[in-house]
């Protein structure tokens, strides 16, 4: 069973438009990252949401967690080319045990010039 | 600052033969670490987690396993590959907070090893 659903999987876009990538549960995280991820290299950390229902805004990126700590959605206006990657989300399932990061399934977006 | 680093990038191997992939970080203490395994441009799967030296936690049974013979050392090994254990490795660590209540800590990413085995 998948704990962290992310959609949709695959994203193609022309440079300017926005979209939405969500990440959904049926369990409650204490708190969600978002990371992305370029070929053939590590994730890198983009925002750390904690509390029910916050905001985060980084540039363009706009992150939100849900209400009852269940979800999370990533939203990015007027998209570049330089967007292009592996968008991961991920938490810590307290229920599954302390320290371990369960991870969505990603949404590989591709950001046409 | 803290780093971490993975070796080797990359690693083409037979089946049956043997495996030890290494990581480390610097600039920090006590940290836990985890390896992952991803599959192509798919989210990721965690294989070990350690919080401190000696003490390895398993989350797939596999034909892998890890060992923590510093505080800031993780290794992965394997006695004999399988086609199946071909991917991208990733190494991470997070800092660990004293006491018994777990704080939101963000997991910081290792460049990765991509292992083919044939």
């Amino acid at each position: 069973t998948q704990l962290l659903e992310q959609s949709p999987q695959f994203l193609s876009i022309q440079e300017g438009e926005n979209l939405t990538v969500y990440c959904n549960s049926s369990s409650v995280f204490s708190s969600l990252q978002w990371y992305r991820q370029e070929p053939g290299e590590g994730p890198v950390l983009l925002v750390t949401v904690v509390t029910g229902g916050e905001v985060k805004k980084l540039k363009r990126l706009t992150f939100q967690f849900g209400d009852a700590r269940k979800d999370s959605s990533l939203h990015i206006t007027a998209a570049q080319p330089g967007d292009t990657g592996l968008y991961l989300c991920a938490g810590v399932h307290l229920p599954s045990g302390t320290y371990k990061y369960i991870f969505g399934t990603g949404t590989r977006l591709k950001v046409l010039a | 600052s803290q780093t971490i680093h993975q070796w080797p990038a990359t690693l083409v191997q037979p089946v049956g033969s043997p495996l030890s992939l290494e990581c480390t970080v610097e600039g920090t203490s006590n940290p836990n670490l985890y390896w992952y395994r991803q599959a192509a441009g798919r989210g990721l799967q965690l294989l070990f987690y350690s919080v401190g030296i000696g003490q390895i936690s398993s989350e797939v049974p596999q034909n892998l396993s890890a060992s923590r013979p510093q505080d800031r050392q993780f290794i992965l090994s394997s006695k004999k590959l399988l086609l199946s254990d071909s991917g991208f490795y990733l190494c991470a660590w997070s800092v660990r907070w004293p006491g018994a209540w777990f704080r939101s800590e963000t997991q910081y990413f290792g460049p990765g090893t991509r292992l083919l085995v044939l």
